[in-house]
């Protein structure tokens, strides 16, 4: 099992949509989770962060986490031609990062 | 606030060949990572610095590669004798440890290599 398993891509939203991405973890003592946000040919770009369970917003994304189930989403409210990216999901490990293989979405026009 | 730099952003080698990258954290931050990532993978983490000292090592860097932070600020990454399954994007990352930071790493623009 990997460590950090997100839903199968690509996604493809129309503009003005709602994209929902998720993602689980199997260390059940994993206290803090990141989505990035990555280019195409560039570097990861942090986006959001939680460590409370619970839902956390900032501008049109919402990260929410449920530990019990070992559960993170991304939601990302009236998608945009700009967010057509790979969402990478990434948690803390003692210090050390473990990702996702990352969600592609395509916000069509 | 400059960001996380890397140096090369490309380095195109031949097999066998020694090569040599360069990471400079954001100024303030005490821990420095590196990663590798391949096309259509996440990034895998190789190890990491506190300060200069090296705290861990993934079982992923071979003999074959050494990093070094000597005085706590830019760190490099060697990789000896090339092979073409090290061809791949090296991604450099930083944070800031303590109370007063939140731990959120910072990813530099990668060195992107290719082996021939």
């Amino acid at each position: 099992q990997k460590e950090v398993e997100q839903n199968s891509g690509p996604l493809s939203v129309p503009e003005g949509a709602i994209a929902s991405l998720n993602c689980t973890y199997s260390d059940r003592g994993s206290q803090s989770f990141f989505w990035y946000r990555q280019y195409s040919g560039k570097s990861p770009e942090l986006i959001m962060f939680i460590y409370s369970n619970g839902d956390k917003e900032d501008g049109r994304f919402t990260a929410q986490l449920n530990k019990a189930s070992q559960y993170v989403s991304l939601l990302i409210r009236d998608s945009q031609p700009s967010d057509s990216a790979t969402y990478l999901c990434a948690v803390n490990n003692d210090y050390k990062l473990s990702f996702g293989a990352g969600t592609t979405v395509t916000v069509r026009a | 606030d400059t960001g996380v730099s890397q140096d090369p952003r490309h380095k195109i080698t031949k097999r066998g060949q020694n090569v040599t990258f360069r990471c400079d954290p954001i100024s303030e931050h005490n821990r420095l990572y590196w990663y590798r990532q391949t096309l259509g993978q996440g990034p895998e983490f190789l190890t990491y610095f506190q300060n200069e000292a090296q705290l861990e090592k993934s079982r992923l860097l071979s003999d074959r590669f050494s990093a070094e932070r000597p005085k706590g600020s830019f760190s490099t990454l060697e990789i000896q004798r090339t092979e073409q399954g090290d061809s791949a994007m090296y991604l450099c990352a930083s944070s800031l440890a303590g109370s007063s930071g939140s731990g959120e790493q910072f990813f530099g623009p990668g060195t992107r290599l290719t082996v021939l």
